[in-house]
């Protein structure tokens, strides 16, 4: 079964870091690129970051660009978001989302991680 | 940036109707549009890709259309299932891949 499970959410002060994990099962995760995309609560989606197969290609949200930072270990079929500087804004549910091959969409996504960014 | 808007934002509609749901793009991003749908609590899922193909497992009640800035996303016949927010999404011109605000489908 293809399948992405995202964890390291949880509670953090402004100003705080975290680190989010998204292990992929099910399928050849070297070949795909990977995108990470959030949703505040009861917002809608907001893409965050994406990264090329082999790591070599990075885009960010003007949003995050500076504070944020997307990674990934083929060998340990994970991508990672370190997320640092954070902001009560930046609470939301994050997804990683495998990006498909024949286009731009996003073909399969987790089940979430939540973060909260508060005092 | 290119700006996706959905409307409405809201729509009412009864088992077994049609719904049309329409996504308009500040410039135009060829077919290069997805639709979504995301049911509460869960991830949102591919419904439509290319404008206008089927994702893998989506049923044929579900068709996209248009091209250039507008876009339309029909559900032909509504099941208890399909009631949801849907999303659209452009990956013609990026960064930023930018979503549309969502609709909601509820229950008329």
């Amino acid at each position: 079964e293809v399948q992405l499970v995202e964890s390291g959410g949880g509670l953090v002060q402004p100003g705080g870091s975290l680190r989010l994990s998204c292990t992929a099962s099910g399928f050849t995760f070297s070949r795909y690129e990977m995108t990470w995309v959030r949703q505040a609560p009861g917002k809608g989606l907001e893409w965050v970051s994406y990264i090329t197969s082999s790591g070599s290609t990075i885009y960010y949200a003007d949003s995050v660009k500076g504070r944020f930072a997307i990674s990934r270990d083929n060998a340990k079929n994970s991508l990672y978001l370190q997320m640092n500087s954070l902001r009560a804004e930046d609470t939301a549910v994050y997804y990683c989302a495998r990006v498909a091959v024949a286009h731009y969409g996003m073909d399969v996504w987790g089940q979430g991680t939540t973060v909260t960014v508060s005092s | 940036e290119i700006v996706m808007t959905q409307f409405p934002a809201t729509l009412s509609v009864s088992p077994g109707e049609r719904a049309t749901l329409s996504c308009r793009a500040s410039q135009s991003v060829s077919s290069n549009l997805a639709w979504y749908q995301q049911k509460p609590g869960q991830a949102p899922r591919l419904l439509i890709y290319g404008a206008s193909t089927r994702a893998t497992g989506i049923p044929a009640r579900f068709s996209g259309s248009g091209s250039g800035t507008e876009f339309t996303l029909t559900i032909s016949s509504l099941q208890s299932e399909d009631f949801a927010v849907y999303y659209c999404q452009q990956y013609n011109n990026w960064p930023p891949l930018t979503f549309g605000g969502g609709t909601k489908v509820e229950i008329k």
